[in-house]
């Protein structure tokens, strides 16, 4: 089985900051990356797909990128409503989504 | 616009077994893989199974490869997922998730299965 590891678990950043969600896959995925958001009570939230393409209606602050260190998740400009739990998922083999990040704006 | 709505989810005996369904409109079905996705209480999500357009090809996560069952009924837009040998660990809420391939691009509000003695 692929294994994801996420990092951080938590973070907390200010209005208007930056901040990236870095998931790592225990082997080569290509690009078959997908990121999610899910607010508390609310069911998760498709927002990039195959590394780097924006979902349809996803805030273009949103953005997804691959690096030699892995697959990164970036919300430029963060905004009060994008608090919340972001889930990576990879789908070369199957499917494994990460253990989360739970995401805080001050 | 997209709906899906499951149903079945219910309190089970260790051991037991537990028929999920998912009803799906707003959309051609058949034209869809689906997923079945879990979230135990505070947890994270855990991807379960999906199947492919056309009864096609179905698989599983390890853990419920050999308890679990996808299928799906085009002609009444339904997924279901039969669960069999039932542990506290299956203790959770189960989406029915429509796919974009393996992009899970709308979610259903999920039920609620526990397992319990």
């Amino acid at each position: 089985d692929i294994q994801m590891t996420q990092s951080p678990s938590t973070l907390s950043a200010s209005v208007g900051e930056t901040v990236t969600i870095t998931c790592r896959a225990s082997q080569d995925i290509s690009n078959w990356m997908a990121w999610y958001q899910q607010k508390p009570g609310k069911v998760p939230k498709l927002l990039i797909y195959k590394a780097s393409t924006l979902e349809s209606g996803v805030p273009a602050r949103f953005s997804g990128s691959e690096s030699g260190t892995g697959f990164t998740l970036t919300i430029h400009s963060l905004q009060p409503e994008d608090s919340g739990t972001y889930y990576c998922q990879q789908y070369l083999r199957s499917s494994t989504f990460g253990q989360g990040t739970r995401v805080e704006v001050k | 616009e997209v709906q899906l709505v499951e149903s079945g989810g219910d309190l089970v005996h260790p051991g037991g077994s537990l028929r999920l369904s998912c009803v799906a409109s707003g959309f051609d079905f058949s034209r869809h893989w689906m997923h079945w996705v879990r979230q135990a209480p505070g947890k994270g999500l855990v991807w379960l199974s999906r199947i492919e357009t056309a009864g096609g090809k179905a698989d599983y996560v390890d853990s419920v490869r050999g308890r679990f069952t996808v299928s799906r009924d085009d002609a009444k837009a339904t997924l279901s997922l039969q669960m069999d040998s039932l542990t506290a660990e299956d203790t959770a809420i189960y989406y029915c998730v429509r796919g974009r391939g393996w992009a899970l691009d709308n979610w259903g509000q999920g039920t609620l299965v526990t397992v319990s003695s």
